[in-house]
């Protein structure tokens, strides 16, 4: 069984488009994040959920907008694709005040 | 503001060598949590160990090891006998410990192993 599993795992998109990546997890886990990993392989926090409520809100564009219908799901919606949107965007999750993040096989978004 | 520095951006070795990996951070929090996470070329992030920060027993498990100086500020990790399966990208990463809701994680900017048989 999958723990966090993020779909799709490719996106390649032209400029302007709207697109979405869903996040799910099994692990029980009531805190769930989105990260961000450019091309020279930095990650950093986008976004942090604890129990469906915006926790963490890293500077990101109002283009990015996560959405949690349930503490098991988190999904980003982005707005108006831009090249620099470029990147590999990984799903994770944990328990409250542990900090071990579980992570989800990435999705590789390439804006052309 | 917590920082996370991985001053080594590539290594390589001949299998079969000791590989180890420092990192070194910074934070104002007197408790926090320090982690390795490994990438190898199929892209996925791997947990491998979390270390409290009150907590600077050293520990081995199986080929890996890691060695927490809080003194220091560092938590270098060991592949003992390396193999060429080991090969990957490797983060090191810090959080705050005990928050209510929310830790994130801020990692390193990694450090490529390259094992050649």
């Amino acid at each position: 069984d999958t723990a966090v599993s993020q779909t799709p795992k490719y996106l390649v998109t032209q400029m302007g488009n709207d697109k979405s990546i869903k996040c799910e997890q099994n692990l029980g886990h009531d805190t769930m994040y989105w990260y961000k990993q450019d091309s020279k392989k930095f990650l950093k926090i986008m976004f942090s959920y604890n129990n469906k409520e915006l926790i963490i809100n890293e500077t990101v564009p109002n283009r990015f907008s996560p959405k949690s219908p349930d503490k098991a799901h988190l999904n980003l919606h982005i707005n108006s694709l831009e090249l620099g949107d470029s990147a590999v965007y990984f799903c994770a999750s944990s328990t409250t005040g542990v900090g071990e993040a579980f992570f989800g096989q990435g999705t590789r978004l390439t804006v052309v | 503001a917590q920082k996370v520095t991985q001053a080594q951006t590539e290594i390589s070795v001949v299998e079969k060598e000791d590989v180890t990996l420092d990192c070194v951070y910074e934070t104002r929090d007197t408790t926090y949590y320090l982690f390795w996470y490994k990438q190898p070329p199929s892209g996925e992030l791997v947990f491998l160990i979390r270390r409290n920060s009150f907590d600077e027993q050293n520990e081995i498990s199986g080929r890996y090891s890691w060695n927490f100086q809080k003194s220091t500020s560092s938590f270098n990790f060991t592949i003992t006998a390396s193999q060429v399966v080991d090969s990957a990208v490797y983060f090191c990463a810090l959080s705050e410990a005990f928050k209510a809701a929310g830790n994130k994680l801020t990692f390193g900017g990694g450090t490529r192993v390259l094992v050649k048989p």
